[in-house]
């Protein structure tokens, strides 16, 4: 089993639409999550953090549930700039891998007229 | 630019040859990490640096594999006799201490292919 598991899409929506990715973790000493977004042939960047509160920025909101160890993403109101791979990121604690970053496969995300 | 910097950017080479994939990272982060995206695959940690040393080296694949960094700052990966498993993008990230909170920032990475 992969430790990071997403959905794997790809995701075809229309501007506007409500879309939700979804991803579970094994390894439940995991500390810290993130979303990431990955455009075509260029690097991975931080989209946002996931704290255990749930949070939201902008259009984005991210829920962590520690005990499914299921992190979500979910983007409103969706825009083509949205098209992109979405890789959820999980960070675990302690040990000599402190501070590793393990990546799901990532969903890709369209967004057309 | 204060990203991390990664050169080359594309780097084509014959199996068999020696290649070194060069990083700078953010100015005072202490913490960095290589990892590689091959085709049709997700990102796959490679070695961890806190200041010179690497406590993590658990992903590189083989021994064929090296890395360093000096000075706290310049890391270099090195290839030996490449193989054409080897292509891929080699991806460095950088943070500014290793707290379980702080994001990592990427550089661009280095195409590697392998003929």
């Amino acid at each position: 089993r992969k430790e990071v598991e997403q959905d794997p899409g790809p995701f075809n929506v229309p501007e506007g639409a409500t879309v939700a990715f979804n991803c579970t973790y094994s390894n439940s000493a995991s500390q810290s999550f993130f979303w990431y977004r990955q455009d075509c042939r260029k690097e991975p960047k931080l989209l946002m953090s996931v704290y255990s509160s749930g949070n939201e920025d902008g259009r984005f909101t991210a829920q962590l549930n520690r005990a499914s160890q299921y992190i979500s993403l979910l983007i409103r109101d969706s825009k083509l700039s949205d098209s992109a791979t979405y890789l959820c990121v999980v960070r675990n604690a302690g040990g000599t891998s402190y501070g590793k970053l393990t990546f799901g496969q990532g969903t890709i995300l369209t967004v057309h007229p | 630019g204060a990203g991390v910097s990664q050169s080359p950017s594309n780097k084509v080479t014959e199996k068999g040859k020696d290649v070194e994939l060069r990083c700078d990272p953010i100015s005072g982060h202490t913490a960095l990490y290589w990892y590689r995206q091959s085709l049709g695959q997700g990102l796959e940690f490679l070695i961890y640096f806190q200041g010179n040393s690497a406590p993590d080296k658990s992903g590189l694949p083989s021994d064929r594999f090296s890395a360093e960094r000096t000075g706290g700052s310049v890391s270099t990966l090195t290839i030996q006799r490449t193989q054409q498993e080897d292509s891929a993008v080699y991806l460095c990230a950088s943070s500014p201490e290793d707290r379980p909170i702080k994001p990592q920032h990427f550089g661009d990475g280095t195409r590697l292919s392998i003929l």
